[in-house]
């Protein structure tokens, strides 16, 4: 299987800033990446898909980049909304896998 | 709108069955391959189990291959998981999500379920 490596698995940040989350992959995954934000008692929300595409509806804050194997997701300008904690998932195989997660904190 | 709405969850005792149902509305759900994914108490997602809209592919993490299994209905615009051989880690959150990409087996998962708990105890 592949496996998604993501870090940090927590982010202390206030509301203004710009924050980066990284998610590298054990082997070549292409661009076949997604993000989600997930908020406790709740069901994950797709951010970006294909590494760096915007899913409709979420705010131009989010980007994702892409750097042969490893991926970032930045948020820019950090919202109240947008403390949550985020996944990386690779598609490229019939065995989709998750990275561990990353929860953005308030400082 | 999309809605993908799971039932089915609750306590059950080790070594027990389950069978978790995926109700969609909003869309036709043949045109689209469906996924299985939980969350234990705390902790991250884990991917466990796809289906492809025609059924002609079907895949397993390790963790419940051989114990679950996966179908669809897509008369009845369902999916489905039944559960068997429950174990204490298999104590999770279940959410049904959809392939973004029609008539594809592979992609991002775009719209989830809200969850069902399934707690696997004596």
């Amino acid at each position: 299987d592949i496996q998604m490596t993501q870090s940090p698995s927590t982010l202390a940040a206030s509301v203004g800033d710009t924050v980066t989350i990284t998610c590298r992959a054990s082997q070549s995954i292409s661009s076949w990446l997604a993000w989600y934000q997930q908020k406790p008692g709740k069901a994950p929300n797709l951010l970006i898909y294909k590494a760096s595409t915007l899913q409709s509806g979420v705010p131009s804050r989010f980007s994702g980049s892409e750097s042969g194997t490893e991926f970032t997701l930045t948020i820019t300008s950090l919202q109240p909304d947008d403390f949550a904690t985020y996944y990386c998932q690779q598609y490229s195989s019939s065995f989709p896998t998750f990275g561990q997660g990353t929860s953005v904190e308030i400082k | 709108e999309v809605q993908l709405v799971e039932s089915g969850g609750g306590l059950v005792e080790p070594g027990g069955s389950l069978r978790l149902s995926c109700a969609a509305s909003g869309f036709t759900l043949n045109n689209w391959s469906m996924n299985w994914v939980r969350q234990a108490p705390g902790k991250g997602l884990e991917w466990i189990s796809s289906i492809s809209s025609s059924s002609k592919y079907i895949f397993y993490a390790d963790s419940v291959k051989g114990r679950f299994t996966i179908s669809r209905d897509n008369a009845k615009n369902s999916l489905f998981l039944q559960m068997n051989s429950l174990r204490a880690e298999d104590t999770a959150v279940y959410f049904c999500a959809r392939v973004s990409v029609a008539a594809a087996y592979l992609g991002a998962f775009d719209y989830w379920g809200q969850g069902a708990l399934v707690t696997v105890s004596s």
